[in-house]
């Protein structure tokens, strides 16, 4: 069965470094999600990317996040001078049309 | 105001009984609503979609939607003790759109 792999599993960052989420999303899907959870809160939108372009972008995906689908299979998402907030498990997603399958998510720690 | 309502839990229900899971949703726009499934520490699973007024039945799994008092629930028959886990509901406004999540009910079945 097709599925979404996020690498990597578990990142650890120094607070300030950059990281680079890597993400294949499945592979005849078009429209591929970045999303984020904060131990013990709710899952929240970050981006979405249709067609190589940024579709939508919630408050928190500001100039400290960026994405970018570099070839044909891999879907990214940096966050340059990483705080201790940014703490979390931080999900990419793809859907064909509505359904979006998940994958199994990075999580990030900041020090 | 928050988007979409699900009590916390934990629901509790023992083994072979019907769990019955809530969630309310604010904006009259939304098009697409989904269950998910998330065991602790793992990403959100999709078991569920619905779109038009109604109930929808997959196997164990009956999801029900009333656009009009904004609300989606989901049944589980038969419930197992794998089926412990939280269920995310989530809605969004148009096909391939960002999804909103809502906290998620802790289900626990007890033998």
């Amino acid at each position: 069965e097709p599925e979404v792999t996020q690498t990597p599993s578990h990142q650890v960052t120094q607070m300030g470094q950059e990281v680079i989420l890597r993400c294949v999303p499945i592979s005849n899907h078009l429209y591929f999600y970045w999303y984020r959870q904060i131990l013990g809160q709710k899952v929240e939108f970050l981006v979405s990317f249709y067609n190589n372009e940024i579709s939508e972008k919630s408050e928190i995906f500001d100039d400290q996040f960026s994405v970018e689908r570099p070839d044909g299979s891999n879907f990214t998402l940096k966050i340059r001078s990483t705080k201790l907030e940014d703490s979390a498990m931080y999900f990419c997603a793809s859907s064909e049309k509505a359904e979006a399958f998940f994958g199994q998510g990075t999580r990030l720690t900041v020090v | 105001q928050k988007e979409v309502e699900q009590n916390s839990g934990p629901l509790s229900v023992p083994e072979g009984a019907i769990a019955s899971l809530n969630c309310t949703y604010s904006d009259r726009v939304s098009q697409s609503f989904f269950w998910y499934r998330q065991y602790s520490g793992k990403s959100p699973e999709l078991i569920m979609s619905i779109y038009s007024n109604g109930d929808k039945e997959d196997g164990r799994f009956t999801a029900q939607l009333n656009k009009a008092s904004q609300y989606v629930s989901l049944l589980i028959r038969d419930s197992q003790p794998s089926d412990s886990a939280t269920y995310l509901c989530a809605f969004a406004t148009g096909t391939a759109s960002k999804l909103t999540f809502g906290t998620g009910t802790r289900l626990q079945v007890t033998l």
